[in-house]
């Protein structure tokens, strides 16, 4: 399968804390995409990234690539309160989607 | 744009009942996904449509699921004899070009079989 799977399950942290999220995957992609979840909500898109990149930024978000580990990781600085959700990546491959599992980040005022 | 609107929000029914969940696409979106989320199995992809044609169904579980996409704007995924074990969050989100693209989802329709 080319689930991706992300760890760690459950991430708790201070506000203002950096959180960090990583996500493994088993065969070739074409690009990989994280998402949020806040509760009882659809997915909302964060960010993609290509395969032929290796870092990429938006805002307080910062993600990075390493194709010949096939893993990223997802780094939110600065936390805030309105950060906890669920975190998922997604790879694609030339005709797919998959979905990991996801983190779920609670950020503590 | 009022983005992917999913109906109904919740939906309650009792086991061997049909249901239909509803599903509009946002505006010039050419791709639809329907997903299923549990707790147990995380987020199945159930169906893809790709200007209105069914390319991978492979997630469905089994014949009782059935999903339609009659136009560019509307799409059912329907249960029928629906059981316990179908109880979850349904999610239905779109996509502009083949469908590996950026996805916008719906709010989903939390599931209820008795």
């Amino acid at each position: 399968s080319q689930q991706g799977e992300e760890d760690p399950q459950a991430l708790s942290i201070q506000e203002g804390e950096n959180a960090t999220m990583n996500c493994s995957y088993k065969t070739s992609i074409n690009n990989l995409q994280w998402y949020r979840q806040n509760s009882g909500r659809g997915l909302v898109h964060l960010i993609l990234i290509r395969s032929n990149e290796r870092e990429k930024h938006s805002g307080r978000l910062r993600v990075t690539l390493d194709t010949s580990k096939k893993s990223s990781s997802l780094l939110i600085t600065a936390s805030r309160a309105a950060d906890t959700a669920s975190y998922f990546c997604a790879t694609t491959g030339a005709n797919n989607l998959f979905f990991g599992t996801g983190t779920r980040l609670t950020v503590i005022p | 744009d009022a983005g992917v609107i999913q109906s109904p929000r919740h939906e309650v029914t009792e086991m061997g009942q049909e249901v239909t969940l509803r599903c509009k696409p946002i505006s010039g979106h050419n791709s639809l996904f329907w997903y299923r989320q549990t707790m147990m199995r995380g987020l199945e992809l159930l169906i893809y449509f790709n200007n209105n044609v069914p390319i991978d169904d492979s997630g469905m579980p089994e014949d009782r699921f059935s999903a339609k996409m009659p136009n560019a704007s509307f799409s059912t995924l329907k249960i029928q004899p629906s059981e316990p074990r179908d109880s979850a969050v349904y999610f239905c989100a779109s996509s502009l070009g083949q469908g590996w693209n950026i996805q916008y989802f719906g709010a989903g329709t939390r599931l209820s079989v008795l």
